[in-house]
């Protein structure tokens, strides 16, 4: 079946990138996403990519996706106390043209030091 | 704000009982996802509709029925509730039955004592 892993904790320095990182298992997974969940808060799509691509890069975001290895990752530039906050990697469940729901990841929780 | 809402956005209720979940699309989407997110299970989904049909099914109990109604609001019935069914219920919604862009509402906390 699929599953999508991720480290559950990832602290980093006000500034510097934060790179988190995430691996699924099914091959035909469409869409790949990083929906983000800030304490008592919903989930906010981040991003997503397609999976006939690289990379995708949306002002301090960039995602790159490694279909051979099934590896997704991340990366915020310039990490700010805003960003703290718990990261969710998602596939698409099925890749066909038919109905998807999500297959999420436990998420990362992002710790931002001072 | 991602345009969906969830009401109500709090709800404590005893073992047994039966409650309902109500979600709102964003205009103009046409399909309805339901999540749970739980400590020990993580973040599920449980059943999509599009256009008021059931389209998927996830890991959703028999005790547990959806709905999408011809104004496209979605209700997610609990019933006979446990105590392992507290949680944050989610729901989400696209344009079309494909899941590329789903966004979520903010979720009902679901306590059971």
């Amino acid at each position: 079946g699929e599953d999508v892993e991720q480290s559950l904790f990832l602290s980093v320095r006000e500034g510097d990138s934060s790179v988190i990182n995430c691996t699924y298992t099914d091959s035909s997974s469409t869409y790949l996403y990083w929906y983000k969940q800030e304490p008592g808060a919903g989930l906010q799509l981040l991003t997503y990519i397609f999976s006939n691509m690289d990379m995708k890069q949306d002002q301090r975001l960039t995602v790159l996706l490694n279909k051979k290895d099934k590896h997704l990752s991340l990366r915020i530039a310039d990490t700010q106390t805003g960003d703290s906050a718990i990261y969710f990697c998602a596939e698409s469940i099925s890749g066909g043209g038919g109905a998807d729901g999500l297959t999420f990841g436990k998420g990362t929780h992002l710790i931002i030091q001072p | 704000d991602s345009g969906v809402t969830q009401t109500p956005k709090h709800l404590i209720t005893a073992t047994g009982q039966r409650v309902t979940l109500r979600c709102s699309p964003r205009s103009g989407d046409l399909s309805v996802y339901w999540y749970q997110q739980s400590l020990d299970q993580g973040l599920q989904f449980l059943i999509q509709y599009y256009n008021g049909e059931e389209r998927a099914k996830g890991n959703i109990l028999e005790r547990f029925s959806a709905q999408q109604f011809p104004d496209l609001h979605s209700e997610l019935n609990l019933s006979s509730l446990e105590l392992g069914d507290s949680a944050l219920y989610f729901c989400a919604s696209s344009v079309e039955f494909r899941a590329d862009t789903q966004y979520f509402g903010p979720g009902t906390r679901l306590t059971v004592l």
